[in-house]
């Protein structure tokens, strides 16, 4: 079983949907990270949140440690997103090592 | 800033030469990941330095590999020899402190054939 599991691996969405992708893990962490990685192989943190909710333009993380769940939304998409978004949860015992999801494959359609 | 720099972008070698991958880290940041990526496997953290010191190194994969971080604008990754499965894509990581928000580099395509 992965420590780390996101839905869905793959997700094509039109233009101007509302988008939620959801990462799940079965350790015990104080922070996950959402990076997103163009289709060029560059890739970018997105947040790292702890508790409650964070937002940054047309993304929203939120994440509940309690149920060891977290979802990240995109409104209002755009081709623009395409990209494949991956949440990763530091090790509880190290807190270095990370534990990576298989990752969604994001496709925004014009 | 100019971002987190590896170098270089692209290697395309034969099995059993040495590969150097090399990374300069934002100015100012003290803790420096390498992560390997391939198609089965994902993302992977094959070391972590802190203030320049290997603090785990567990991700590394064998003997064959090694990391070095002579000060806090350099780290090297080493293959030695190399061989046709570390075909991957490496990315240099740099962050103000291990629990904070990392910055990746372009990362380097290898291609060992």
């Amino acid at each position: 079983k992965n420590e780390v599991e996101q839905s869905p691996q793959n997700l094509t969405a039109q233009e101007g949907e509302f988008i939620t992708i959801n990462c799940s893990y079965s350790v015990g962490i104080s922070a996950l990270h959402w990076l997103q990685q163009h289709p060029g192989g560059g890739i970018v943190s997105l947040f790292m949140l702890s508790s409650g909710k964070k937002k940054h333009g047309r993304l929203i993380a939120t994440i509940n440690i309690q149920e060891k769940h977290s979802s990240l939304h995109i409104t209002a998409s755009h081709p623009r997103d395409s990209a494949v978004y991956i949440c990763a949860a530091p090790s509880p015992n190290t807190g270095n090592q990370f534990y990576f999801g298989t990752g969604t494959s994001l496709t925004v359609i014009p | 800033d100019a971002g987190v720099i590896q170098s270089p972008r692209h290697e395309v070698t034969e099995m059993g030469q040495e590969v150097t991958l090399r990374c300069k880290p934002i100015s100012g940041h003290n803790s420096l990941f390498w992560y390997r990526q391939t198609m089965m496997r994902g993302l992977e953290l094959l070391i972590y330095f802190n203030n320049n010191v290997p603090i785990d190194d567990s991700g590394m994969p064998e003997d064959r590999f090694s990391a070095k971080m002579p000060n806090a604008s350099f780290s090297t990754l080493k293959i030695q020899p190399s061989e046709p499965r570390d075909s991957a894509v490496y990315f240099c990581a740099s962050s103000l402190g291990s629990q904070e928000t990392q910055y990746f580099g372009p990362g380097t395509r290898l291609l060992v054939l």
